[in-house]
Parts: C-alpha cells; sequence; structure tokens
C-alpha cells in the first residue's frame, strides 16, 4: 500500500510566493526524501531528513518532520517559475529499508 | 560524473516482441531500481539490485525480467507486454541500497501496441 499521501494534490501560486507542501505517512520510517519531477523526466533528489531530525534547510527549501504526526512539509520559499514541477515525498519502511515508496505527490504551477 | 543514462528515451512495442531497456551509472554506487510510473501517478518500485544481486522483487509478472550484468549496469528484457504496461520506465542508483538518496534516469517511455 501507498506509503505517503500529500496534499493539496495541484498548487498554483505566483512567482515570489511561498509553497508549502506537506505528506503524512502511515508507518515508522528511518528517514524521508523530497524529489521534484519535471513534466515525463526523471525525479531530482532535493532533500533528505532523519527520522531523529526535525528540520532542515536547502538553499530556499525547508523541510520539517514530525514522527509524532506522521507527517512533514516542504516549503519552498520565494518560489520562481523554473520551481513548475510535482513534488513527492518519499519514506522507507521501518522494517525494510531497502524499499523507497513515493507519495502521491503535489503538481505545483508557479505563474510568472 | 552524477548522471545515471537510460536508453533507449522512447519505444513502441507490439505485444510479441522482444526489448530491453538500459541503465547504466559510473557514480560506483551499489544499489539499483527499476520503477514503473503512470501518467500523474508516483513511481511504483518494480526491483532492486543490491551489490548485484536482486534484493527485491515487487511481484512484478514475469513478461519483466531484470538482469545486473555488472555494478554499472541494469537491464529489464521485455516480453510479450500489455498494452496497460505502456508508462514512464524509470532507472535509478544509490551509494548504498535503502539509506540514500536516489540519482534517477530520464526514464524510457513505453507504448505497447
Amino acid at each position: 500500500s501507498q506509503q505517503g499521501e500529500e496534499d493539496p494534490q495541484a498548487l498554483s501560486i505566483q512567482e515570489g510566493e511561498n509553497a508549502t507542501m506537506n505528506c503524512s505517512y502511515k508507518t515508522s520510517i528511518n528517514n524521508l526524501q523530497w524529489y521534484r519531477q519535471n513534466s515525463g523526466r526523471g525525479l531530482v533528489h532535493l532533500i533528505l531528513i532523519r527520522s531523529n531530525e526535525r528540520e532542515k534547510h536547502s538553499g530556499r527549501l525547508r523541510v520539517t518532520l514530525d514522527t509524532s504526526k506522521k507527517s512533514s512539509s516542504l516549503l519552498i520559499t520565494a518560489s520562481r517559475a523554473a520551481d513548475t514541477a510535482s513534488y513527492f515525498c518519499a519514506t522507507d519502511e521501518d522494517y525494510n529499508t531497502d524499499k523507497l515508496i513515493f507519495g502521491t505527490g503535489t503538481r505545483l504551477q508557479v505563474f510568472p | 560524473d552524477t548522471e545515471v543514462t537510460q536508453t533507449p528515451k522512447h519505444l513502441v512495442m507490439g505485444m510479441t516482441n522482444k526489448k530491453s531497456l538500459k541503465c547504466e551509472q559510473h557514480m560506483g554506487h551499489r544499489a539499483m531500481y527499476w520503477y514503473k510510473q503512470k501518467a500523474k501517478k508516483p513511481p511504483e518500485l518494480m526491483f532492486v539490485y543490491s551489490y548485484e544481486k536482486l534484493s527485491i522483487n515487487e511481484s512484478v509478472p514475469s513478461r519483466f525480467s531484470p538482469e545486473c550484468p555488472n555494478s554499472s549496469l541494469l537491464n529489464l528484457h521485455l516480453h510479450a507486454l500489455q498494452p496497460e504496461d505502456s508508462a514512464l520506465y524509470l532507472c535509478a542508483s544509490s551509494r548504498l541500497a535503502g539509506v540514500d538518496e536516489q540519482y534517477f534516469g530520464p526514464g524510457t517511455r513505453l507504448t505497447v501496441t
């Protein structure tokens, strides 16, 4: 069964605005990752946060992890048209760390 | 070199054909993966190879046959596919299985007629 559910499913914003995407998962995890996918292309790794971390930053990206609520959020600040893509969270499973399970994804559209 | 390459980019095949998808990485990664992705859906894991041995097969039909000839190469052999197998097939690699970020190739867009 699918590990992560993301909301919103789709998000449209103007350039310069912030975009927040949320991910919820079902079982214990060792780490959670966020990936970006431009239309019809491969995925690009954005950030990995481990279960003992609560917040992580990378450039304009900020990721939080709340293991008590089994949820994570990805914040993109000062968005650009080039940020238009689908964003997926992905988790391992506590009993099977070889396996990465992707969430349903959020389609972000940033208008210039 | 942080690139994962996949060939071909596009493939159209009939249900009786046999074809292969190829994936290559030269990052020294010891884990490689095949995913299937349908339109507007997340990638679904098919196979995991760790140290050139198949470690996970997600109950994939036998018409998909993976092969890992060496640590840099991963193949997916296709035979007697169905139209519903049409999808984007993504290859990925990571330093070790599970704990690390994965590097994805651009994918092969497969159409089964």
